[in-house]
């Protein structure tokens, strides 16, 4: 059964900086990862979407890595702002896409 | 805006009551999906619907009940409930059910069963 950890589970900076969200999974043999965003009490937004037979996707001060082997990505945001703040979750597709919990992010003014 | 939209936004019910939960997709996709997200635990999938066809039920208890009348209209019918079932319901589609389909999700509709 795969799983998808995500750590930090919440994460507080000041505004400026540039932060990882680190993402995990058990079975490598997925298809794609994906990276989403869930402001409070609302649906998701797909951020960056990478097949697996791609290293990284990038998007405006975004940029989302893949290394399949070892089951990890990481996601990287430049310049951090405070409309950034916002949950953050990572979802692998195998032969349903499997979410992880969440990094909670806070941009501080 | 996604193009999903899902009403209503807050939903609060008794145990014993029965309520609808309605999801549109203005995208012309054919796949849509009942996904739950309880406090402090990762989103779980419910059920699959492709071309109007149900191609998955996650093991979901009787008490949710799905229909999909047409490719663009999702609902999810709600009948004596218990309060571990108050959690946000999301709605998403994609063009298809496949793996490499990116997913378009509503704004969910909170739901608290008192």
């Amino acid at each position: 059964k795969q799983e998808v950890t995500q750590i930090p589970a919440a994460l507080s900076v000041p505004e400026g900086e540039n932060l990882v969200l680190n993402c995990s999974f058990t079975d490598s043999a997925i298809y794609n990862l994906q990276w989403f965003r869930q402001d409070p009490g609302k649906g998701l937004t797909s951020l960056l979407l990478i097949q697996s037979s791609q290293r990284e996707q990038t998007s405006g001060r975004l940029n989302a890595s893949l290394d399949k082997s070892s089951g990890r990505s990481t996601l990287y945001i430049a310049a951090s702002q405070p409309g950034d703040s916002a949950t953050y979750l990572c979802a692998v597709t195998l032969d349903r896409l499997t979410f992880g919990e969440g990094t909670q992010l806070t941009v501080n003014p | 805006e996604t193009g999903v939209t899902q009403t209503p936004r807050h939903l609060v019910m008794g145990m014993t009551n029965k309520k609808s939960l309605k999801c549109e997709q203005h995208l012309g996709h054919n796949a849509m999906y009942w996904y739950k997200q309880s406090a402090k635990k990762p989103l779980e999938l419910m059920f699959v619907y492709n071309f109007k066809e149900q191609t998955e039920n996650n093991s979901v208890p009787s008490r949710f009940s799905p229909e999909c009348p047409n490719s663009s209209h999702l609902f999810l019918h709600l009948h004596t409930l218990q309060p571990e079932d108050s959690a946000l319901y999301l709605c998403a589609s994609s063009r298809a059910h496949a793996t490499n389909e990116k997913l378009f999700f509503g704004s969910g509709t909170q739901l608290s069963v008192l």
